[in-house]
């Protein structure tokens, strides 16, 4: 399967602990994005990564979320001292070199409940 | 006023219908625009993918971009049980990275 792959795919959390999800672009994208989606709300963008440099990170909350794409293994996402409100979905999307307009692929998502 | 709406639905056709999907928006730096499937629980699917003003055709669907009104549309002719899904439209800057997207609209295709 060369689509992009995320993992878990469910994630449960205690309020105050630490998330980590993961995910891996399709083979030759090295260009790496972050969604959320809330209940009933559509795709909200939240950081744009390459490898070892986080490009746009206008998206995301200023505390508690972190985003890594290091040179060898996958992209991270990572919430410390997780709340209720970060309950949602959270999408990886992936593209090839940066022309202009290159399409960006989704995988499946982890979707993450606060307990 | 959010950068693009949608309208939500639910939408419920029966087999064989055309449907049109639409969004609009208020941003003339919008340049690309994408159409996405998500199935339940699953991830976005990308279904067309168009740059300029006009139709663009594939299959059973096909895309419209209207930028002096700033609005866009999918249609599916011959709609089948399995196109039932939420569909996503999303747009894009030229220069930018992010994808803004609508906020969804579930169709059900009735056999």
């Amino acid at each position: 399967n060369a689509g992009v792959m995320q993992n878990p795919r469910h994630l449960v959390r205690r309020r105050g602990q630490e998330a980590r999800l993961r995910c891996s672009p399709m083979k030759g994208h090295s260009h790496v994005y972050w969604y959320r989606q809330l209940p009933e709300e559509g795709l909200k963008f939240m950081v744009y990564l390459q490898k070892e440099n986080i490009i746009d990170e206008s998206g995301m909350p200023k505390e508690r979320f972190s985003a890594e794409f290091p040179k060898e293994g996958p992209s991270i996402l990572r919430i410390q001292q997780v709340v209720r409100g970060d309950s949602a979905a959270y999408f990886c999307a992936s593209s090839a070199v940066l022309l202009e307009g290159q399409p960006q692929h989704f995988g499946d998502g982890t979707r993450l409940s606060i307990l | 006023q959010k950068e693009v709406e949608q309208d939500p639905g639910p939408l419920s056709v029966p087999e064989g219908a055309i449907v049109s999907l639409n969004c609009t928006y208020s941003n003339s730096a919008f340049q690309y625009f994408m159409w996405y499937r998500q199935y339940s629980r699953k991830g976005p699917e990308l279904l067309m993918y168009t740059y300029s003003s006009g139709n663009k055709e594939d299959g059973r669907f096909t895309a419209q971009v209207d930028k002096s009104s700033k609005y866009i549309s999918l249609f599916i002719r011959d709609s089948q049980p399995s196109d039932s899904a939420t569909y996503l439209c999303a747009m894009k800057e030229t220069s930018g990275s992010r994808l803004t997207f609508g906020e969804g609209t579930q169709l059900t295709v009735n056999p």
